[in-house]
């Protein structure tokens, strides 16, 4: 199994662009995760899909801010427009079962906005 | 609200110098206890799941402990390679997420 894939590995924007951020989940996951770290604050849960339904995107900083996944094995996170203080990792992840099981993660997005 | 603190933020060691990491939590209706390791310029990678207190794991090096209100983290005879930041993070209620502390950076030198 490859894991979770993510892509791009890094993304380097300028302010009000949009930015789509990818994941492939690991075949079989019922459950996908999109986190972000930061230093100052570590990693914070933005939302989570269970079956390809969102169930809580509590963590979204905001309306700039959007998910989906229009399938098992794929979903996106965008922001539109970017803003500088968007700079951070964002992580995306898959279990199955929810938190019972742990998660997998994928190697991030490192995303620069200037 | 779910709260994890981990102490200390960094920790640096010489290469056979046993240490503790500690998380402490505060969270209605603890489930599971994870800890998890993070290399630079990669995702969290799975250690152990700790589900009730008295509970104990190991690996290799690593034993992880839970009591009611906190986890620890023991690395026994620590080597450069244990190098990376420990995350330890907590699920709690009826919800299907976890919530992390910020990590100990732990740096391991010859």
């Amino acid at each position: 199994d490859a894991g979770v894939i993510q892509s791009p590995r890094h993304e380097v924007t300028e302010m009000g662009q949009e930015v789509t951020l990818r994941c492939k989940p690991i075949s079989g996951h019922d459950y996908l995760f999109w986190y972000r770290q930061t230093m100052m604050r570590g990693l914070e849960l933005l939302i989570y899909f269970n079956n390809n339904v969102p169930i809580d995107d509590s963590g979204m900083p905001e309306d700039r801010f959007s998910a989906k996944m229009p399938n098992a094995s794929f979903s996106t996170l965008k922001i539109q427009p970017s803003e500088p203080r968007d700079s951070a990792v964002y992580f995306c992840a898959s279990s199955f079962g929810g938190g019972s099981m742990g998660y997998t993660f994928g190697s991030g997005t490192r995303l620069t906005v200037v | 609200e779910d709260q994890v603190t981990q102490s200390p933020e960094a920790l640096r060691l010489q290469e056979g110098e046993s240490s503790s990491l500690n998380c402490s939590y505060t969270v209605s209706g603890l489930r599971g206890l994870f800890w998890y390791r993070q290399d630079p310029g990669k995702g969290p990678e799975f250690l152990f799941t700790l589900y009730s207190a008295g509970e104990e794991k190991e690996k290799e090096r690593l034993k992880a402990t839970l009591t009611k209100k906190e986890s620890f983290l023991h690395i026994t005879a620590p080597k450069p390679e244990d190098s990376a930041t420990y995350l330890c993070a907590v699920w709690s209620g009826t919800a299907s997420k976890l919530t992390f502390g910020t990590g100990t950076r732990l740096q391991v030198t010859l």
